[in-house]
């Protein structure tokens, strides 16, 4: 079945720590996206790439680091500049300039 | 960039009502999506409708790309129905999607 996998489900980091979230999706979509939810709130745009080797910050990019070195995989880096990092992470993908995103099943980062 | 907003925030209903369900957006949609967030965060696409009406079931939708709202309807509610409700739109030449801030659903039996 072709979808969107992100691992792991559940991550507890110390602060200060780097960390790094996995996205891999077989669906052959060129763009892909990381999305950030805080408790109670709506989503919210960290990065995106629309194509391998490119990439764009979203509305809230300070702290996060992204790579798309290829189609299937964009990994999001938490770094320890950012300052609140616990949240729930979603990833989604789409082909390019066709309908319809389709989303992972989420990280939950917990930062202690 | 696009704004989005969703009425309203939260909702409280016996098994067996209906619901209406509104998002309003502020500029012109290439994308427009409803999406079902269940407890454990996943999110469930349940239509894609920048215009037009959609059924599938209880659920249906309308989406007045003129006057910039789409509206989810749900028949005959039932306790699984509850979470919560995303309104998502992206823009002509902007693929990102912006999200509301969401409708919380809640069915008592």
């Amino acid at each position: 079945d072709g979808g969107i996998t992100q691992s792991p489900k559940y991550l507890f980091r110390k602060e200060g720590q780097n960390v790094t979230l996995s996205c891999e999706q077989n669906l052959n979509h060129d763009a892909m996206y990381w999305y950030r939810q805080d408790p109670g709130q709506g989503l919210r745009l960290i990065y995106y790439s629309q194509i391998v080797n490119d990439f764009q910050k979203g509305d809230i990019a300070e702290g996060y680091s992204v790579s798309r070195e290829k189609k299937e995989s964009f990994p999001l880096t938490v770094t320890s500049a950012q300052k609140n990092p616990t949240a729930f992470y979603l990833c989604a993908s789409k082909i390019q300039g066709a309908n319809g995103y389709t989303f992972g099943s989420g990280t939950r980062l917990t930062v202690v | 960039g696009i704004q989005v907003e969703q009425s309203p925030p939260d909702l409280i209903l016996q098994e067996g009502a209906n619901s209406t369900l509104r998002c309003n957006f502020s500029d012109s949609v290439n994308n427009l999506q409803w999406f079902h967030q269940n407890p454990w965060g996943q999110l469930i696409n349940l239509f894609y409708i920048p215009s037009g009406t959609k059924q599938n079931g209880r659920l249906s939708a309308t989406t007045v790309a003129t006057e910039r709202y789409s509206l989810l309807y749900i028949s005959s509610s039932q306790t699984t129905d509850s979470g919560v409700y995303f309104c998502a739109v992206d823009g002509f030449g902007n693929e990102k999607l912006t999200f509301g801030t969401g409708t919380r659903l809640t069915i008592i039996p």
